[in-house]
């Protein structure tokens, strides 16, 4: 157990609909990172949040967005959704924003956009 | 821009033989280099990393991984494979200014009886 905590683990969904998946860091950690993995795409870095605020994105769409909290929990708002965001999401937390913290990894949340 | 090469996309070996799983790496900048496992339904967890200092990294569950500049390379290997072994493990790189993981394919490692 890494002590990050993802809900749902499931959701299934229509095409068009809006999701909202959240994580819990682990205590203390002031990073949170959110990831995509599916089969044809592999392991893609969506955004990063250090404290409350963006620090980085990476391959997220327009139709993603995510915000972090002041109790430091993050939700990853998917919307006008499509068949082919349906993959693994993950967070991951660590300590600061220092590169070298090691990243550490929820069970993930798998949605099935049909 | 960095990258992350994973040579074999499945590798099968016997349980007590030897482990092999090949990474390479792009990066313009002194990477970080890290290797997860991802087990079936579950999260990533970390095995080893390097970040500066030795090469040979040592990791859990007898894994362990040398960093060659040389090479661009972080192949992690175990001595002797047990059944529990097989996962799907992930090769990944950071760096200075980019926090953020840049994952390798992932490779399935079958450990046979």
């Amino acid at each position: 157990d890494s002590g990050v905590t993802q809900t749902p683990k499931h959701l299934i969904t229509a095409t068009g609909q809006r999701v909202t998946l959240r994580c819990s860091p682990r205590s203390g950690d002031l990073s949170v990172y959110w990831y995509q993995q599916s089969l044809d795409q592999g392991l893609q870095f969506l955004i990063h949040y250090y404290n409350g605020e963006e620090r980085a994105k990476g391959n997220i769409l327009e139709r993603f967005s995510a915000q972090q909290f002041p109790d430091l929990h993050s939700e990853l708002n998917l919307s006008s959704l499509e068949l082919g965001d349906s993959a693994l999401y993950f967070c991951a937390s660590s300590v600061g924003s220092r590169d070298r913290n090691e990243q550490f990894f929820g069970p993930g949340t798998r949605l099935t956009v049909l | 821009a960095q990258s992350v090469t994973q040579l074999g996309s499945h590798v099968s070996v016997s349980e007590g033989a030897l482990v092999l799983l090949r990474c390479n790496y792009s990066s313009s900048v002194p990477p970080y280099l890290f290797w997860y496992v991802q087990y079936p339904n579950q999260g990533l967890q970390l095995l080893l990393k390097y970040t500066t200092g030795a090469t040979l990294v040592k990791g859990i569950n007898g894994f362990e991984a040398e960093f060659k500049k040389s090479e661009t390379s972080f192949h992690l290997t175990k001595p002797s494979a047990h059944m529990s072994d097989a996962a799907e493990y992930f090769c990944a790189v950071s760096h200075t200014g980019r926090r953020a993981l840049t994952f390798g394919s992932g490779t399935r490692l079958q450990v046979q009886p």
